[in-house]
């Protein structure tokens, strides 16, 4: 069974930095791209970041571009998104998920909590 | 970017009856399309990718239409637990964007 496993949100000052991670189970970690998408409180979708299985391509949403960095290390079947010099308008549940053999995702975590306030 | 304009925002139907969401947009996007449905406090879950390919385990009253800059899901035979948020998503280009959701609720 796929499990993703979100963590490392929490409430964090504007201009401070925070480092989530997604721990992987259930299917072969370094043959799938991963992403991260986030939700503000009562808000839609929002696609944040993805990554193709061997770290070869990375991509942004321009609303984080700059601040924001996705990696993964594919021996802890782990993926990150350290946030910097973040934003009120950070404020979002963050998700971690899969891509199937296409840009859709077939599988999302449970979500972890990221409140920027002061 | 490629916008997606999801409409209705909102809508309220009967158990039984056929519902339709549709999506449209900014340009071509060849049939790159996802529907999501989210239940409230619940992760998003896949439902159609490409379009009109319908997901594991998903039910077969769910389906996908659509080609161009046009695409559509529709419910048949609505159940209380469709009752959700229904997002679509384009994966034709980067940045990947989602439509605004459509809130559907029983009458």
């Amino acid at each position: 069974e796929v499990q993703l496993v979100e963590s490392g949100g929490g409430l964090v000052q504007p201009g401070r930095s925070l480092k989530l991670s997604c721990l992987a189970s259930g299917f072969t970690f370094s043959n799938y791209g991963m992403n991260w998408i986030r939700q503000a409180p009562g808000k839609g979708l929002e696609w944040v970041a993805s990554i193709s299985s061997s770290s070869s391509y990375i991509y942004y949403a321009d609303t984080v571009k700059g601040r924001f960095t996705i990696s993964r290390d594919n021996a802890k079947n782990t993926l990150y998104l350290q946030m910097t010099s973040l934003r009120s308008e950070d404020t979002a549940l963050y998700y971690c998920a899969r891509h199937a053999y296409g840009g859709w995702f077939a599988y999302w975590g449970q979500g972890t909590l990221v409140t920027v306030s002061s | 970017d490629i916008q997606m304009t999801q409409s209705p925002a909102s809508l309220s139907a009967s158990l039984g009856e056929t519902v339709t969401i549709e999506c449209r947009a900014s340009e071509d996007i060849y049939n790159g399309l996802a529907w999501y449905q989210q239940k409230p406090g619940k992760s998003p879950q896949l439902l159609i990718y490409n379009a009109n390919s319908l997901h594991t385990g998903v039910p077969s009253r769910f389906s996908g239409s659509g080609s161009g800059t046009q695409y559509s899901l529709k419910i048949n035979s609505l159940q209380s637990e469709d009752v959700a948020s229904y997002f679509c998503q384009q994966y034709y280009n980067y940045p990947y964007t989602f439509g605004a959701g459509t809130k559907l609720e029983l009458k």
